[in-house]
């Protein structure tokens, strides 16, 4: 079944630690995303990739990285997590139709990640 | 201004009774259009795409999408319990791939 899968779903870690947010999907699809939301708040973009060795930033300002040497896999990494970190980390991905008329998004289940 | 705006809410409708969801947007030359449902907790899911004016319906849900007024709604018909959450729109500019989310309206439907 296509689906976009994200690991681990909750993540509770200390100051100072490198860590990493993995992201897959199988879908088939050429773009992916990342999101971070606060409880109760707007989905603010922090990279997207367009296709293998593609990454841009986002509209957010991000400490984080990513990369995307696989078509279905998009991991995001924090090199040294900070309690400003703690959030909910989401990954989207969509396909381009030819005229790009359509980028319907679709969402894995989310990180949940606490630093303390 | 906000390339997206919403009312926050709460909308409140009783069960059973149309739910009225509004966005509008501010790039005239936006070309893609999507409702997302987003319950407290869980990720946002698809629920609607529209790409041109009118209407168009799937089940309880229609969107409509006005382009010269800048608008587009979604409408929940014979509203349930289980509709209450937050419900973002979305707008893919056009010339450009990126989607911009709305801040959401939550709705609660009261049984």
């Amino acid at each position: 079944e296509a689906d976009i899968y994200q690991t681990p779903r909750y993540l509770v870690i200390g100051t100072g630690k490198k860590i990493t947010l993995e992201c897959s999907q199988t879908m088939g699809h050429d773009k992916m995303y990342w999101y971070q939301q606060d409880p109760g708040m707007e989905l603010h973009l922090i990279h997207y990739s367009y296709g293998v060795n593609s990454t841009e930033k986002g509209d957010l300002s991000s400490e984080s990285t990513v990369s995307r040497i696989r078509t279905e896999h998009f991991p995001l990494t924090l090199e040294s997590a900070r309690p400003s970190h703690t959030s909910q980390y989401l990954c989207a991905s969509s396909d381009s139709i030819a005229g790009g008329s359509y980028n319907e998004q679709f969402f894995g289940p989310g990180t949940r990640l606490t630093v303390l | 201004q906000k390339e997206v705006e919403q009312n926050s809410g709460p909308l409140s409708v009783p069960e059973g009774a149309i739910a009225s969801l509004n966005c509008t947007y501010s790039d005239r030359g936006s070309q893609s259009f999507f409702w997302y449902r987003q319950y407290s907790g869980k990720s946002p899911e698809l629920i609607m795409s529209i790409y041109s004016n009118g209407d168009k319906e799937d089940g309880r849900f229609t969107a409509q999408l006005n382009k010269a007024s800048q608008y587009v709604s979604l409408l929940i018909r014979d509203s349930q319990p289980s509709d209450s959450a937050t419900y973002l729109c979305a707008v893919r500019r056009g010339g450009y791939q990126k989607v911009t989310f709305g801040t959401g309206t939550k709705l609660q439907v009261i049984p």
